[in-house]
Formats: C-alpha cells, structure tokens, sequence
C-alpha cells in the first residue's frame, strides 16, 4: 500500500524557517517524481514544487522560488521542502504527492500543518 | 500561468439526477505529442485527500465506476456524472499538467440535496 506521511510542520514567525519532511513507502520511491501541493485555509491547492525522481529536475511556483527548496534522499525514501524566509500568506496544509507518468498526482499524503504568525 | 477556471463552485443535486460540472482553461491544454488534452479531475471526498478519476481529459482511472464521464478538448472540459450517487460527494478539482505552473482550478463542491 502507497504511503505518503508528512511531518515538520507547526507555528512558526515570519521571517523564520522550517523543513517539512515525506516519507514514503508502499512503491520504488526512487522510480517517481515527487511534489509539494498547499492549501491555504478556506482557498484552493497551488502546486508548490517538483523534483524528479533522480533530483535532475527541479521547477518551482514563483511564489517559493528563490525561498523554498525542493531535495529528496532516495535511500531514506524521503521528501523535503526547505521554507526560507516564511510569509504569513505561506500558512497552509502542505502536501506530498507522488507525480504518475508527469501526468497526475495518483497518492496524496494527509497533510502538515504550517502556521506563519508572529 | 495557465488558468484554470470552474465556474460552479457548488452544485446540489438529487440521487439518481445527472450532475455536469465544467473547467475552462486559458489557453489550449493540447499536447502535440498526442494530440490528448493534458487535463485531469480530481475528486476529494470528505476527509480525505484527492483522488484522480478522469486524466487526459477523458481516460477513466481503474477502478473509478463508469458513471464519470469525462469529455472536451483544447480549453473546455466537462465532467459528467451520469446518475447521482451518495459517495459522489465531495469537491471536484480540474488540474492541468501542460505547462509548468501545474495549475488546478477553485474546485466545485457536490452535495446531496
């Protein structure tokens, strides 16, 4: 069974930052690409980052670039998403999703928590 | 940025009744490698997270009931649910994979009325 588990996320003060970890299992992680996805609290989801599956290509949504960074570690079956320089407008529901094909996110995790806020 | 809209944000709708819920894109979601719309549906029912049903426009997922329907090309699309069920509600999301922003459209809400 495929199993996205996210963890590091919490309330932290603008400006800061945090790392938000995936572990995966269930599948081959390091045969797919991976992605960050965000909900925002009564908004829709943004897609935040991609990375392939051996870290060769990376792309990012303008609203992280150059704050967020994507990476992952094959060997520990883990996903990161380095925030930097946190905005209030970056609280969200953070997502792990497993990319099928570079086509469709097919496996979701459950979500962490971030709270931007002073 | 590709812009994906869903112009019904909620529906309610009877059991059995027929539910259509539409995604319009900014601009063509054609890829010349296929000549397929790179245009996915994503169902979130409550509680959960989202689930694809429908990719390329109109290839039903294994596993999901025959009663979605996906259909259009370009920038218009429609998805179809051919008679009403209780486990159909939930929040209907459009996602296009084209171009990189991935982009998802605002999501219709379908309720039982």
């Amino acid at each position: 069974e495929v199993q996205l588990v996210e963890s590091g996320g919490g309330l932290v003060q603008p400006g800061r930052s945090l790392k938000l970890s995936c572990v995966a299992s269930g599948f081959t992680f390091s045969n797919y690409g991976m992605n960050w996805i965000r909900q925002a609290p009564g908004k829709g989801l943004e897609w935040v980052a991609y990375i392939s599956s051996g870290s060769s290509y990376i792309y990012y949504a303008e609203t992280v670039k150059g704050r967020f960074t994507i990476s992952r570690d094959n060997a520990k079956n883990t996903l990161y998403l380095q925030m930097t320089s946190l905005r209030s407008e970056d609280t969200a529901l953070y997502y792990c999703a497993r990319y099928y094909g570079a086509t469709f996110f097919d496996y979701w995790g459950q979500g962490v928590m971030v709270t931007v806020s002073s | 940025d590709i812009l994906m809209t869903q112009y019904s944000s909620s529906l309610a709708v009877s059991e059995g009744e027929k539910v259509t819920m539409s995604c319009k894109s900014s601009q063509s979601l054609l890829w010349i490698g296929n000549q397929r719309s790179c245009l996915v549906w994503h169902q979130r029912k409550p509680g959960q997270t989202p689930k694809p049903l429908i990719t390329w426009a109109s290839n039903r997922e294994p596993g999901v009931p025959d009663r979605f329907i996906g259909s259009g090309s370009g920038t218009d699309f429609t998805l179809t649910i051919s008679s009403m069920q209780a486990e159909d509600v939930g929040i209907y999301y459009c996602q296009q994979h084209l171009d990189i922003p991935l982009t998802f459209g605002s999501g219709t809400k379908l309720e039982i009325k």
